[in-house]
């Protein structure tokens, strides 16, 4: 069964600062990875998506991710912070092949200080 | 393009009474998924429908059903509502293809209050 874990349930940086938000994923066969973005009374946006392709994985709003099999990670990254990324984040994960099934982790909620 | 849309957005309903939300899905997509949002428990499947059949069901009980008509819309009804099931209700659809199967597309989702 695939699984995905976040850790740390709520970043906080400065306007202009790296963002790292850490996601970590355990499944028997290939994965196919996803970041989403969710803003406040709002539903979820795909950032972007891993799926076997090139390892680093460029999405929208400056984001990127990059697969790391070997330390079964798939962390997200922004070089510079801006007051609009304020959000929660969500890092999912399905197997290649199958029905459509999103295993979500438990959420990042990152905060912007000015 | 037109976005997936969901109604009711907002919904009150009373312990022991049903309810029924609906979903469009982005023109042309065939896949329509939806997810319970919860503070406690995250974001968990509920089932998946692909040409009117549901193709996958999550671990809920047999109070939370849906369907999907011919033209890709869906709905899913939630019998005798518990507290437990105030959430928000997202729906996701998703275009059958190859390198496009795999993203879904997200509505706004549906607030339901159960008191």
């Amino acid at each position: 069964a695939q699984s995905v874990t976040q850790l740390g349930s709520h970043v906080s940086v400065s306007e202009g600062a790296l963002v790292l938000l850490r996601c970590n994923y355990s499944s028997s066969v290939p994965p196919y990875l996803f970041w989403y973005v969710q803003y406040p009374n709002q539903g979820l946006q795909l950032l972007l998506k891993y799926t076997s392709a090139a390892t680093l994985v460029k999405g929208i709003n400056g984001f990127e991710a990059e697969f790391k099999k070997s330390e079964t990670s798939f962390h997200l990254t922004k070089p510079s912070a801006h007051m609009s990324d304020a959000a929660e984040y969500f890092c999912a994960v399905r197997t290649a092949g199958g029905a459509q099934k999103l295993v979500f982790g438990q959420g990042t909620r990152l905060t912007i200080n000015p | 393009k037109a976005g997936v849309t969901q109604t009711p957005r907002y919904l009150i309903k009373t312990r022991g009474q049903q309810v029924t939300l609906s979903c469009s899905p982005i023109s042309g997509h065939r896949s329509v998924s939806w997810y319970q949002q919860t503070p406690g428990q995250g974001l968990q499947f509920l089932f998946e429908y692909f040409s009117e059949t549901q193709r996958n069901k999550g671990n809920f009980p047999g109070r939370f059903s849906g369907r999907q008509f011919s033209n890709s819309r869906s709905e899913m009804n939630v019998s005798t509502l518990e507290l437990g099931d105030s959430a928000l209700y997202l729906c996701a659809s998703s275009l059958e293809g190859t390198g496009r199967r795999y993203e879904q597309y997200f509505g706004p989702g549906t607030r339901l209050t159960v008191t």
